[in-house]
């Protein structure tokens, strides 16, 4: 089946430093990419949704400027968070479909990468 | 908006023992809904889906139907093994057209020998 990673599958930063986030389709091209944040005991939640070449679109209440995506390859994708502070402490989760955002594929997940900031 | 609630866990079973798996939905209009299985350490599978009402999905032993009247996409299974342990998400998709997937907390299944 298809296959997603993340790297790195969890890291640490101190408040203020900028953070970058990694997602690959390994034996797939992805038009398609979507980057979703779990909480602790809550749902998954998704951030935004972006297309190859393409600027990102992002759900209502989140900030871009703050959430910085990069689709560049049909089999990368790239979520940096900047300045990170504690409370964007979470679980990172992406997501890739070979489909376009309006169709109707399955999406294959990665495994998650979980942000501490300190 | 539209939301997807399941039931709490963890939930605690022996191995051969049936499962079922709470899962309701609110939604405008048609909702395509979606069962998802996480095992440690990988990324969320998709483990079956329904595209519209009465349908049932099934894969590896689970199944699970499309209950419009009661908005409701409960996932079970006869008999569930030791590696059937995991998180299990379930989803719906607006059927906008647009791939956006809303899940609900997920829920713990530990299946002890």
């Amino acid at each position: 089946g298809a296959v997603v990673s993340q790297h790195p599958s969890w890291v640490i930063c101190k408040s203020g430093t900028s953070v970058k986030i990694e997602c690959r389709s390994l034996d797939f091209q992805a038009t398609t990419m979507f980057w979703y944040r779990q909480f602790p005991k809550q749902s998954l939640m998704l951030m935004a949704t972006s297309n190859e070449g393409s600027k990102a679109t992002y759900e209502q209440g989140v900030e871009k400027d703050k959430f910085l995506i990069n689709h560049a390859s049909l089999t990368l994708s790239t979520l940096t968070v900047t300045s990170a502070h504690p409370e964007d402490s979470s679980f990172y989760i992406c997501s890739a479909s070979s489909g376009g955002a309006w169709g109707t594929d399955t999406q294959y997940f990665g495994p998650g990468t979980r942000l501490t900031v300190l | 908006g539209d939301s997807v609630t399941q039931m709490e866990g963890p939930v605690t079973l022996s191995e051969e023992a049936f499962l079922t798996i709470n899962c309701t939905y609110t939604a405008t209009g048609y909702p395509s809904l979606f069962w998802y299985v996480q095992y440690p350490g990988e990324g969320l599978q998709l483990l079956l889906k329904a595209t519209k009402a009465d349908d049932k999905g099934s894969n590896k032993g689970f199944e699970a139907t499309y209950r419009k009247e009661t908005t409701s996409f409960h996932l079970e299974k006869g008999s569930v093994q030791v590696s059937d342990s995991a998180v299990y998400f379930c989803a719906l998709s607006a059927n906008t057209g647009f791939q956006k997937l809303v899940f609900g907390t997920g829920t713990r299944l530990l299946v002890s020998p």
